[in-house]
Protein backbone atom coordinates (compact mmCIF):
# COMPACT_ATOMS: atom_id res chain seq x y z
CA UNK A 1 0.00 0.00 0.00
CA UNK A 2 1.45 3.16 -1.16
CA UNK A 3 2.12 5.83 1.38
CA UNK A 4 1.17 9.59 0.90
CA UNK A 5 2.31 10.81 -2.75
CA UNK A 6 3.86 14.14 -3.01
CA UNK A 7 5.24 16.02 -6.49
CA UNK A 8 7.55 17.20 -7.15
CA UNK A 9 9.60 17.16 -4.04
CA UNK A 10 11.72 20.00 -4.73
CA UNK A 11 9.94 23.13 -6.80
CA UNK A 12 11.85 26.62 -7.71
CA UNK A 13 10.15 29.23 -8.85
CA UNK A 14 10.89 33.09 -10.07
CA UNK A 15 9.19 35.85 -7.69
CA UNK A 16 5.76 36.16 -9.03
CA UNK A 17 5.55 33.07 -10.94
CA UNK A 18 2.51 30.54 -10.04
CA UNK A 19 3.65 27.28 -7.75
CA UNK A 20 1.43 23.85 -7.70
CA UNK A 21 1.64 21.29 -5.41
CA UNK A 22 0.40 17.62 -6.05
CA UNK A 23 -0.67 15.53 -3.32
CA UNK A 24 -1.93 12.13 -3.50
CA UNK A 25 -3.40 10.46 -0.56
CA UNK A 26 -2.80 6.96 0.71
CA UNK A 27 -5.36 4.76 -1.02
CA UNK A 28 -9.00 4.43 0.73
CA UNK A 29 -8.13 8.09 2.45
CA UNK A 30 -10.66 10.76 1.76
CA UNK A 31 -9.34 13.53 4.09
CA UNK A 32 -6.32 15.60 3.21
CA UNK A 33 -4.44 17.99 4.60
CA UNK A 34 -1.70 20.66 4.00
CA UNK A 35 1.17 22.02 6.52
CA UNK A 36 3.77 24.64 6.06
CA UNK A 37 7.18 24.26 7.60
CA UNK A 38 9.49 27.31 7.66
CA UNK A 39 12.91 26.93 8.75
CA UNK A 40 13.71 25.61 11.92
CA UNK A 41 9.69 26.09 12.64
CA UNK A 42 7.62 23.36 13.39
CA UNK A 43 4.38 22.89 11.10
CA UNK A 44 1.64 24.93 11.03
CA UNK A 45 -1.98 23.63 9.22
CA UNK A 46 -2.70 25.37 6.60
CA UNK A 47 -6.22 23.76 5.08
CA UNK A 48 -8.22 20.25 5.60
CA UNK A 49 -10.35 19.47 2.59
CA UNK A 50 -12.55 16.07 1.91
CA UNK A 51 -13.38 15.47 -1.81
CA UNK A 52 -15.00 18.83 -3.72
CA UNK A 53 -14.77 20.80 0.13
CA UNK A 54 -12.98 22.68 1.74
CA UNK A 55 -13.61 21.89 5.87
CA UNK A 56 -11.14 23.94 7.55
CA UNK A 57 -9.16 27.02 6.00
CA UNK A 58 -8.36 28.75 9.00
CA UNK A 59 -4.26 28.20 8.33
CA UNK A 60 -4.30 29.79 4.20
CA UNK A 61 -3.10 33.21 3.92
CA UNK A 62 -6.06 35.31 2.84
CA UNK A 63 -4.33 36.01 -0.49
CA UNK A 64 -2.48 34.30 -3.13
CA UNK A 65 -2.94 30.83 -1.94
CA UNK A 66 -6.02 28.35 -2.89
CA UNK A 67 -6.47 24.52 -2.21
CA UNK A 68 -8.27 21.79 -3.68
CA UNK A 69 -9.52 18.43 -3.76
CA UNK A 70 -11.81 17.16 -6.67
CA UNK A 71 -13.53 14.37 -7.25
CA UNK A 72 -10.99 12.63 -9.04
CA UNK A 73 -7.27 13.28 -8.85
CA UNK A 74 -5.15 14.56 -6.25
CA UNK A 75 -5.26 17.02 -4.03
CA UNK A 76 -3.48 20.57 -5.50
CA UNK A 77 -1.87 23.49 -3.59
CA UNK A 78 -1.72 26.47 -5.80
CA UNK A 79 0.25 29.57 -4.88
CA UNK A 80 0.28 32.55 -7.05
CA UNK A 81 2.48 34.86 -7.04
CA UNK A 82 5.07 33.55 -4.96
CA UNK A 83 7.38 36.12 -3.21
CA UNK A 84 10.64 34.66 -1.14
CA UNK A 85 8.37 34.29 2.12
CA UNK A 86 6.77 31.51 0.47
CA UNK A 87 10.09 29.75 0.59
CA UNK A 88 9.07 26.61 2.55
CA UNK A 89 8.65 22.55 2.76
CA UNK A 90 4.98 22.01 1.99
CA UNK A 91 3.52 18.70 3.59
CA UNK A 92 0.45 17.01 2.65
CA UNK A 93 -1.19 14.62 5.14
CA UNK A 94 -4.22 11.98 4.59
CA UNK A 95 -6.87 9.84 7.06
CA UNK A 96 -9.28 7.73 6.19
CA UNK A 97 -11.85 9.76 8.49
CA UNK A 98 -11.95 12.69 10.43
CA UNK A 99 -14.80 13.21 12.85
CA UNK A 100 -15.13 15.02 15.60
CA UNK A 101 -14.15 14.37 19.05
CA UNK A 102 -11.99 11.22 17.94
CA UNK A 103 -8.15 10.89 16.95
CA UNK A 104 -7.64 9.75 13.52
CA UNK A 105 -3.63 9.38 12.62
CA UNK A 106 -2.68 11.55 9.96
CA UNK A 107 -0.32 10.08 7.50
CA UNK A 108 2.63 12.62 6.21
CA UNK A 109 4.06 12.61 2.93
CA UNK A 110 7.80 13.43 2.28
CA UNK A 111 7.04 17.18 1.55
CA UNK A 112 7.42 19.39 -1.34
CA UNK A 113 10.19 21.77 -0.56
CA UNK A 114 9.77 24.90 -2.65
CA UNK A 115 12.57 27.84 -3.05
CA UNK A 116 11.17 30.94 -4.53
CA UNK A 117 14.47 32.62 -6.22
CA UNK B 1 1.82 33.35 23.19
CA UNK B 2 2.31 30.32 21.00
CA UNK B 3 -0.86 27.28 21.20
CA UNK B 4 1.80 24.89 21.86
CA UNK B 5 5.64 25.62 23.69
CA UNK B 6 8.19 23.01 22.65
CA UNK B 7 12.34 23.55 23.44
CA UNK B 8 13.85 23.33 20.28
CA UNK B 9 17.34 22.37 21.62
CA UNK B 10 19.20 21.26 20.42
CA UNK B 11 19.40 18.44 22.60
CA UNK B 12 22.82 16.06 22.53
CA UNK B 13 23.45 12.62 24.58
CA UNK B 14 25.58 9.93 24.71
CA UNK B 15 24.12 6.92 23.30
CA UNK B 16 22.42 4.41 26.28
CA UNK B 17 21.40 8.27 27.96
CA UNK B 18 17.54 8.44 29.12
CA UNK B 19 15.96 11.19 27.00
CA UNK B 20 13.33 13.54 28.07
CA UNK B 21 11.09 15.64 25.42
CA UNK B 22 8.33 17.79 26.89
CA UNK B 23 5.74 20.49 25.38
CA UNK B 24 3.81 23.09 27.23
CA UNK B 25 -0.11 24.07 25.62
CA UNK B 26 -2.75 26.71 26.45
CA UNK B 27 -5.66 25.49 24.62
CA UNK B 28 -7.60 23.17 27.07
CA UNK B 29 -9.65 22.26 24.22
CA UNK B 30 -7.31 19.66 22.87
CA UNK B 31 -8.38 16.08 22.88
CA UNK B 32 -5.71 14.07 22.13
CA UNK B 33 -1.56 14.45 22.13
CA UNK B 34 0.93 12.81 19.52
CA UNK B 35 4.53 13.02 19.39
CA UNK B 36 6.01 12.55 15.71
CA UNK B 37 9.78 11.59 14.98
CA UNK B 38 11.04 14.11 11.64
CA UNK B 39 14.26 13.25 10.08
CA UNK B 40 16.40 15.40 8.01
CA UNK B 41 14.34 16.53 4.75
CA UNK B 42 11.98 13.83 5.48
CA UNK B 43 7.86 13.78 6.17
CA UNK B 44 7.12 13.45 9.76
CA UNK B 45 6.28 9.90 11.46
CA UNK B 46 3.98 9.09 14.25
CA UNK B 47 6.05 7.51 17.34
CA UNK B 48 3.05 7.73 19.83
CA UNK B 49 -0.68 8.99 20.42
CA UNK B 50 -2.81 9.33 23.41
CA UNK B 51 -5.82 10.80 24.55
CA UNK B 52 -5.93 10.93 28.37
CA UNK B 53 -3.62 11.90 30.98
CA UNK B 54 -1.17 9.58 32.38
CA UNK B 55 1.55 7.26 31.12
CA UNK B 56 1.45 5.45 27.44
CA UNK B 57 4.26 2.97 27.05
CA UNK B 58 5.72 1.47 23.56
CA UNK B 59 8.75 -0.54 23.77
CA UNK B 60 11.65 2.47 25.08
CA UNK B 61 9.41 5.24 24.02
CA UNK B 62 6.89 6.36 26.87
CA UNK B 63 4.28 9.11 26.21
CA UNK B 64 2.95 11.54 29.69
CA UNK B 65 0.40 13.53 29.63
CA UNK B 66 -0.84 15.62 32.31
CA UNK B 67 -3.96 17.60 31.00
CA UNK B 68 -4.51 19.41 34.52
CA UNK B 69 -0.88 21.46 34.09
CA UNK B 70 -1.32 21.56 30.01
CA UNK B 71 2.03 19.24 30.07
CA UNK B 72 3.40 16.96 27.98
CA UNK B 73 6.15 14.40 27.72
CA UNK B 74 8.14 12.13 25.71
CA UNK B 75 10.52 9.78 27.23
CA UNK B 76 13.17 7.30 25.35
CA UNK B 77 15.18 4.95 27.33
CA UNK B 78 18.51 3.19 26.00
CA UNK B 79 18.95 5.99 23.36
CA UNK B 80 20.30 5.08 20.31
CA UNK B 81 21.91 7.21 17.38
CA UNK B 82 19.07 5.91 15.42
CA UNK B 83 17.28 8.15 17.45
CA UNK B 84 18.50 11.58 16.51
CA UNK B 85 16.23 13.02 14.67
CA UNK B 86 13.87 15.91 15.29
CA UNK B 87 10.63 15.20 17.37
CA UNK B 88 8.06 17.48 17.22
CA UNK B 89 5.06 17.27 19.91
CA UNK B 90 1.22 17.89 18.28
CA UNK B 91 -2.47 18.05 19.35
CA UNK B 92 -5.74 17.76 17.73
CA UNK B 93 -9.17 17.79 18.80
CA UNK B 94 -9.84 21.05 19.84
CA UNK B 95 -13.72 20.88 18.37
CA UNK B 96 -15.54 22.73 15.99
CA UNK B 97 -14.17 22.74 12.49
CA UNK B 98 -11.20 23.18 13.99
CA UNK B 99 -11.21 19.04 14.63
CA UNK B 100 -9.42 17.62 11.34
CA UNK B 101 -6.53 20.20 12.67
CA UNK B 102 -3.09 19.29 14.41
CA UNK B 103 -1.23 22.07 16.11
CA UNK B 104 2.56 21.15 16.09
CA UNK B 105 5.86 22.36 18.51
CA UNK B 106 8.69 23.98 17.00
CA UNK B 107 10.57 20.39 17.41
CA UNK B 108 13.53 19.29 19.48
CA UNK B 109 16.58 18.43 17.48
CA UNK B 110 17.89 15.37 19.21
CA UNK B 111 21.56 14.21 18.69
CA UNK B 112 22.39 10.99 20.36
CA UNK B 113 26.49 10.27 19.80
CA UNK B 114 27.95 6.70 19.97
Amino acid sequence: NAGVMQNPRHLVRRRGQEARLRCSPMKGHSHVYWYRQLPEEGLKFMVYLQKENIIDESGMPKERFSAEFPKEGPSILRIQQVVRGDSAAYFCASSPYSRAGLYNEQFFGPGTRLTVL
Amino acid sequence: QKEVEQDPGPLSVPEGAIVSLNCTYSNSAFQYFMWYRQYSRKGPELLMYTYSSGNKEDGRFTAQVDKSSKYISLFIRDSQPSDSATYLCAMGGAGGTSYGKLTFGQGTILTVHP
